[in-house]
């Protein structure tokens, strides 16, 4: 079983830039969640995907945009890149069948953005 | 509006005593608790979780409680080992809400066990 992988795992923008963040969920897991963990802070929700569409959204603006494929795989998309926009990106996959909600994160990618 | 709070940024405790973190949250809709730890350069992973109808859970040296009127939980390690040291999250989710899957987290408590 294979667990949660992103790619790429650190990343240097510029600001205005468009930047894609990619996640292949683990086996067996149909719903995939991204979140934003500032330096210091928690985890912050972005959105959440299941059978390919979006399922919940957290404040974020719409210059966060997602996908999610056939194989459950999923991008992260952040256009028109802000300094602050600098954060850990999270994937995290799930399955609604699964105990305790079943979260399996990734390690996410490093997004610094200069 | 932090809904999720851990007010203690930092712990420090020797081997084999008892480590108690704290995590309270203001939104009476959240029904489900969960504590994740997280190592540098490593995502957060499931530590141990407690349902709403129930005021404590136990998994080996892992105990978490929930007192609800003062929505409040710990969470208790012990005895506590140096590979314990990590970033502690708590979070909480609302299971019975539409937007299923958003965790929502704490800002976390890194924990120190030396030995």
């Amino acid at each position: 079983e294979t667990g949660v992988t992103q790619s790429p795992t650190h990343l240097i923008k510029t600001r205005g830039q468009q930047v894609t963040l990619r996640c292949s969920s683990q086996s067996g897991h149909n719903t995939v969640s991204w979140y934003q963990q500032a330096l210091g802070q928690g985890p912050q929700f972005i959105f959440q995907y299941y059978r390919e569409e979006e399922n919940g959204r957290g404040n974020f603006p719409p210059r966060f945009s997602g996908l999610q494929f056939p194989n459950y795989s999923s991008e992260l998309n952040v256009n028109a890149l802000e300094l602050d926009d600098s954060a850990l990106y999270l994937c995290a996959s799930s399955s609604k069948t699964a105990a305790n909600y079943g979260y399996t994160f990734g390690s996410g990618t490093r997004l610094t953005v200069v | 509006d932090q809904q999720v709070k851990q007010n203690s940024p930092s712990l420090s405790v020797q081997e084999g005593r008892i480590s108690i973190l704290n995590c309270d949250y203001t939104n009476s809709m959240f029904d489900y608790f969960l504590w994740y730890k997280k190592y540098p350069a490593e995502g957060p992973t499931f530590l141990i979780s407690i349902s709403s109808i129930k005021d404590k859970n136990e998994d080996g040296r892992f105990t978490v409680f929930l007192n609800k009127s003062a929505k409040h939980l710990s969470l208790h390690i012990v005895p506590s080992q140096p590979g314990d040291s990590a970033v502690y999250f708590c979070a909480a989710i609302n299971a019975g809400g539409t937007s299923y899957g958003k965790l929502t987290f704490g800002q976390g408590t890194i924990l120190t066990v030396h030995p």
